[in-house]
């Protein structure tokens, strides 16, 4: 399993500004996900962060808007730019694991970052 | 904490009966589901899964059933306890990807 740390775990932010959201692994990983929730929805994958490479934005995401870091093999940043109301989310940071005996897939979450936009 | 089922339907469940929550998928070519529950401020987390040459597994207290042809999922939860409320989640993948893709939601309530 993998223990997944965010900060910060709520912000309350005036629109125009940007946030910066980091997530934390306990063990090294290739790739980690990034996924917005909005009020009363489910989880939309905002993109894929690959040490060492550009991340992969889904349709709809953009790096302009959501610029993402990934140093390292821990660590990773998801920055949510020139911030709206309708930006006002739940941002949750995943990686790939096994459950069991390891031929159980899953993703393993982050608490996530809970953001009122003003 | 706010919670992230405001607007998600709601199932209302007397404690000690069965819960059976649904969920349709949209791709036929997923191969590989999971139930995620994810309690209010945290994330979600993996209750159990099923593959696509199964149409039945079962864990301790729930029961993922698996219906390719209409596709369709549901979770049974057995003897529901209090703490069992949450928002549940279905997510499936296609074979030769890594990405899931979630479905919408249900919020359960356990009734004392």
């Amino acid at each position: 399993s993998a223990v997944i740390s965010q900060k910060p775990s709520r912000d309350i932010c005036q629109r125009g500004t940007s946030l910066t959201i980091q997530c934390q692994v306990d063990s090294q990983v290739t790739m980690m996900f990034w996924y917005r929730q909005q009020p009363g929805q489910s989880l939309t994958l905002i993109a894929t962060a690959n040490q060492g490479s550009e991340a992969t934005y889904e349709s709809g995401f953009v790096i302009d808007k959501f610029p993402i870091s990934r140093p390292n093999l821990t660590f990773s940043t998801l920055t949510v730019s020139n911030m709206s109301p309708e930006d006002s989310s739940i941002y949750l940071c995943s990686v790939p694991g096994f459950k069991g005996t390891g031929d159980r897939e899953t993703q393993y979450f982050g608490p996530g970052t809970r953001l009122l936009v003003l | 904490g706010e919670s992230v089922g405001l607007h998600l339907p709601t199932l209302s469940v007397q404690e000690g009966d069965n819960s059976i929550i649904n969920c349709a998928y949209s791709n036929s070519a997923s191969d590989y589901f999971i139930w995620y529950k994810q309690e209010s401020g945290k994330g979600p987390q993996f209750i159990i899964d099923i593959r696509s040459n199964m149409d039945k597994r079962q864990g301790q207290r729930v029961t993922v059933l698996l219906n390719k042809t209409v596709k369709h999922l549901s979770l049974q939860i057995a003897a529901t306890q209090p703490g069992d409320s949450a928002v549940y989640f279905c997510a499936e993948k296609a074979s030769g990807t890594y990405k899931y893709i979630f479905g919408t939601g249900t919020r359960l309530k356990v009734l004392a």
